[in-house]
């Protein structure tokens, strides 16, 4: 079983606050890396898939970084809005197996 | 398009009943899964299919049977429900290739054993 580990598991912050959290993965056989925003009592929605070492990319005020050579990827929110209160998963897709493993998630509040 | 659709979205079963659950998506995607979600364990992946006829075992596929009859349909059925397999059921289905396309998930179903 591939090993995703996300940090912090939760992040409380203030409306405003700049924050950023940590997924970790085994850096052989990588092949995609898959961010993913999920609200209460909704489906998961993409954010951003990545699979070159040092892509960046954005969407808005969320944006994300990768390093496949040491197995980590940054998920960035800059000026955090009560709206972006979610769970953040990110998942890994690789070589052999063309399944998605989801790291555990970190669970963002945001307090107006 | 529908995208993901999942029946039922909410189901109660004692122990020991069977069951399907459905899950069907119109976007002509080769890749799809089904996950369960448990608190504190983030969604873990139970079986999958890259292609109509063709299935795989996930993470903790013990209890659930799949199959893969057309490209569209991706049924999970519970042999004989255990209270260990109360949960919320995601299905999801992607484009295949390059590894670069994003995933999506149907609504999911609350699964309660009891």
């Amino acid at each position: 079983i591939l090993n995703v580990e996300q940090s912090p598991q939760s992040l409380h912050v203030q409306e405003g606050d700049s924050t950023n959290f940590t997924c970790s993965f085994p850096s052989s056989n990588f092949y995609a890396l898959h961010w993913y925003r999920w609200e209460t009592a909704k489906s998961p929605e993409a954010l951003f898939v990545m699979t070159l070492n040092g892509d960046e990319k954005k969407k808005g005020r969320i944006s994300a970084t990768l390093n496949t050579k040491e197995g980590y990827s940054y998920l960035y929110i800059k000026g955090s809005q009560p709206e972006d209160s979610a769970t953040y998963l990110c998942a890994i897709l690789d070589m052999g197996r063309r399944a998605l493993t989801f790291g555990s998630g970190t669970r963002l509040q945001v307090q107006p | 398009n529908a995208g993901v659709t999942q029946t039922p979205k909410f189901q109660v079963l004692k122990t020991g009943q069977s069951m399907t659950l459905q899950c069907a998506q119109d976007m002509n995607h080769e890749y799809m899964s089904w996950y369960r979600q448990d608190p504190g364990m983030g969604l873990r992946l139970i079986h999958y299919s890259v292609g109509a006829g063709i299935t795989d075992q996930g993470e903790v596929p013990n209890g659930y049977n799949v199959s893969r009859s057309t490209t569209e349909d991706f049924p999970l059925r519970l042999l004989s429900a255990a209270p260990s397999q109360t949960s919320v059921y995601f299905c999801a289905s992607r484009l295949t290739g390059s590894g670069s396309y994003e995933q999506y998930f149907g609504p999911g179903t609350r699964l309660t054993v009891t």
